[in-house]
């Protein structure tokens, strides 16, 4: 099955400055990637999607990138701020099912 | 729009009791899932389902049972609960399931806080 996984489970920045949140993935059949940001005491919300015949796709002040080759999926958001402060998923579907196998999460602390 | 709506938010529960957690979406949703969150584990998939009258196990399914009557609908119930079932647990749904069409985004509700003692 999908296992998804983070490479650091906190990432501490300064207001300001760019975030950069990775996530890896072993099902290579992965062809479609969610990330998520959770607020404290508050249900997951979508930021923003990647299918797998794209490479990059951005939004307001982030960006996804897929790298198919190491299976490997980032997400960047620029300029970061105190209402970034939340903790991040990813979540990858593949196959007929699309019922997304989540990553443990990595908390995004931002200083002001 | 209510989207997802969860219940109780909170609840302390004796172990060997029965518990049922209720979801209700009104974005006429084909497939809901539930979740369990715990620190260091993320979000682990209990059970869902793909439509109305259908339901499948998810990864961590033991102790769980769920039931889907109509599409808004989708309680999730400890029969005999246990403290292992502490948790958070989530409620979600998504317009797509089994099929590459539609954006397949999670829609989650704010989640019931469990503690069984």
């Amino acid at each position: 099955g999908e296992s998804v996984g983070l490479h650091l489970p906190t990432l501490s920045v300064q207001e300001g400055d760019n975030s950069i949140i990775n996530c890896a993935y072993s099902n290579s059949a992965s062809d479609y990637f969610i990330w998520y940001k959770q607020e404290s005491g508050k249900g997951p919300q979508f930021i923003i999607d990647i299918r797998s015949n794209m490479d990059k796709r951005q939004g307001q002040r982030v960006t996804v990138l897929l790298n198919k080759t190491v299976k490997h999926l980032s997400l960047q958001i620029a300029a970061t701020q105190p209402g970034d402060s939340a903790v991040y998923f990813c979540a990858g579907l593949s196959g007929g099912s699309y019922i997304p196998t989540f990553g443990r999460g990595t908390s995004l602390i931002v200083h002001p | 729009i209510a989207g997802i709506t969860q219940a109780p938010t909170s609840q302390i529960l004796a172990a060997g009791r029965r518990m049922t957690l209720r979801c209700t979406q009104d974005m006429r949703h084909n497939a809901m899932y539930w979740y369990r969150q715990d620190l260091g584990l993320g979000l682990r998939l209990i059970h869902y389902s793909n439509t109305a009258g259908t339901t499948g196990k998810g990864e961590v399914p033991d102790g769980y049972s769920v039931s889907r009557a109509n599409t808004d609908d989708f309680p999730l119930t400890l029969a005999s609960a246990v403290p292992s079932q502490t948790s958070v647990y989530f409620c979600a749904s998504s317009e797509t399931s089994g099929s590459r069409e539609g954006s397949g985004e999670l829609f989650f509700g704010e989640g019931s806080r469990l503690t069984v003692l």
